[in-house]
């Protein structure tokens, strides 16, 4: 069954930290993983788009790494600010071929923020 | 250019109701995608349309059904409506046949909450 286990759950860093939110992934066969960022009450927000060849990208503070080998993601965020406080889900792409398109999303980790 | 809009924004039924949800595409987008999120949960993908033809769908019933019309906005449509699909419902559209590619950034909506009692 296709999983994606994201940790931690929920964090609190103090407004200039940086942190780094992980993304493990069981989903085959792999075409991409996504980052998104959801605000309260809104849809969440593309960051960043990675397929099986780049293992680094970057958008802005936000910096996304991938293994493909371990099967893991981060997602290091810079010098935090306020308005980073969010849910922040990973995106795992599975693509069969025949029509089979398969989109696996984590439970999310929840940032905050405080000044 | 628009963003993806969805109606209604909250809704509240009744159990063994029935429920369409709305979605209009962003401009120039022919794909579109349907998924619930429960409440502290991730996303979940119900199914995909493109070009008025479902071509992709997760485990859900087929009491969970759609449309996509020919200006590629589409609906979502619940019958026999149970406890647990008391959730946030988002639609997404993209540019293209297969949404789990690099290329195709999805652009969600703000979601369409829905209370079943």
């Amino acid at each position: 069954k296709n999983q994606v286990e994201q940790s931690p759950q929920s964090l609190i860093i103090l407004e200039g930290k940086n942190c780094t939110l992980q993304c493990n992934y069981t989903v085959s066969p792999f075409s991409n993983l996504r980052w998104y960022k959801q605000d309260t009450g809104r849809g969440p927000v593309s960051l960043t788009i990675m397929t099986f060849s780049e293992n680094t990208k970057s958008n802005g503070r936000y910096t996304a790494t991938l293994d493909a080998d371990t099967k893991q993601s981060s997602l290091h965020i810079t010098a935090s600010q306020l308005s980073d406080s969010a849910s922040y889900i990973c995106v795992v792409s599975a693509h069969s071929g025949a029509g089979s398109y398969q989109l696996t999303f984590g439970k999310g980790t929840k940032l905050s923020v405080i000044p | 250019e628009t963003g993806v809009t969805q109606s209604p924004t909250h809704l509240i039924k009744t159990r063994g109701q029935q429920v369409t949800l709305r979605c209009s595409s962003q401009s120039g987008h022919n794909t579109v995608s349907w998924y619930q999120q429960a409440l502290g949960q991730g996303p979940q993908f119900i199914f995909q349309y493109y070009r008025e033809e479902e071509n992709g769908r997760g485990n859900f019933p087929p009491r969970f059904s759609g449309l996509q019309f020919p200006n590629y906005s589409s609906e979502l449509n619940v019958n026999a409506l149970e406890l647990d699909d008391s959730a946030l419902y988002l639609c997404a559209s993209s540019l293209g046949r297969d949404i789990t590619l690099g290329a195709n950034v999805l652009t969600f909506g703000a979601g369409s909450r829905l209370t079943v009692l």
